[in-house]
């Protein structure tokens, strides 16, 4: 069965630093892994997400990831957060983009610092 | 933009009684799908529909079923509610393609008591 795992429950992060989220998984095949974003009593919104290829990947408000196959890690990472990044961060694997669902981590809460 | 839509934001129910969740979306998407999300455990995949009439159990279907009698609308519907399903709900849907992500709702927001 497939699994996430984000170690980090919370971070706390001052503004103007760099940031990076860390996540593992468990999976049999070629994952399709995503992080998605949830400000406080919203829904979820797709950062990024990686299927093939380049394994750096680009998202949007300056986040990027990077896929390493040998350490079964898709870690979440931004050059200079702002306080506006403040929220929950999840990582989730799937198959086939999600046909059957996606297996999130428990996420991960980011806090900035003034 | 996809857009889907739950019907509530937030719910105050009793315990035992029937509550019906209603999600909507508006981008003709075959899979739809019910999470759970709770501190500290993330999202559960309660269940998902991949067509109309068609439903799969996720990981914590107990307590749950669900209702899917047109492509756009998934119901949850929790029979007999219980305090244990207070949490909030997410929706979500996503094309019936592969190499796509799922979109998901604002959630609802419920509480028994």
């Amino acid at each position: 069965a497939q699994s996430v795992t984000q170690p980090d429950i919370h971070i706390t992060v001052s503004e103007g630093a760099s940031l990076e989220l860390r996540c593992n998984y468990s999976y049999g095949a070629t994952p399709y892994l995503f992080w998605y974003v949830q400000s406080p009593g919203q829904g979820l919104q797709l950062l990024l997400k990686y299927f093939s290829g380049d394994t750096l990947v680009q998202g949007i408000k300056g986040f990027e990831a990077e896929f390493k196959r040998s350490q079964s890690s898709f870690n979440l990472r931004k050059p200079s957060v702002h306080w506006s990044d403040a929220a929950e961060y999840f990582c989730a694997v799937g198959e086939g983009g999600g046909a059957d669902g996606l297996t999130f981590g428990k996420g991960t809460h980011l806090i900035i610092q003034p | 933009d996809v857009k889907v839509t739950q019907s509530s934001r937030y719910l105050v129910k009793r315990t035992g009684e029937k509550v019906f969740l209603e999600c909507v979306q508006d981008m003709d998407h075959e899979n739809m799908f019910w999470y759970r999300q709770d501190p500290g455990l993330g999202l559960r995949l309660i269940y998902f529909s991949y067509d109309v009439k068609m439903k799969e159990k996720g990981d914590i279907p107990e307590g749950y079923s669900v209702s899917r009698e047109k492509k756009e609308r998934f119901s949850l519907i929790l029979e007999s509610a219980s305090t244990n399903q207070t949490s909030m709900y997410l929706c979500a849907s996503s094309p019936g393609q592969r190499n796509t992500e799922a979109f998901f709702g604002q959630g609802t927001r419920l509480t028994v008591v």
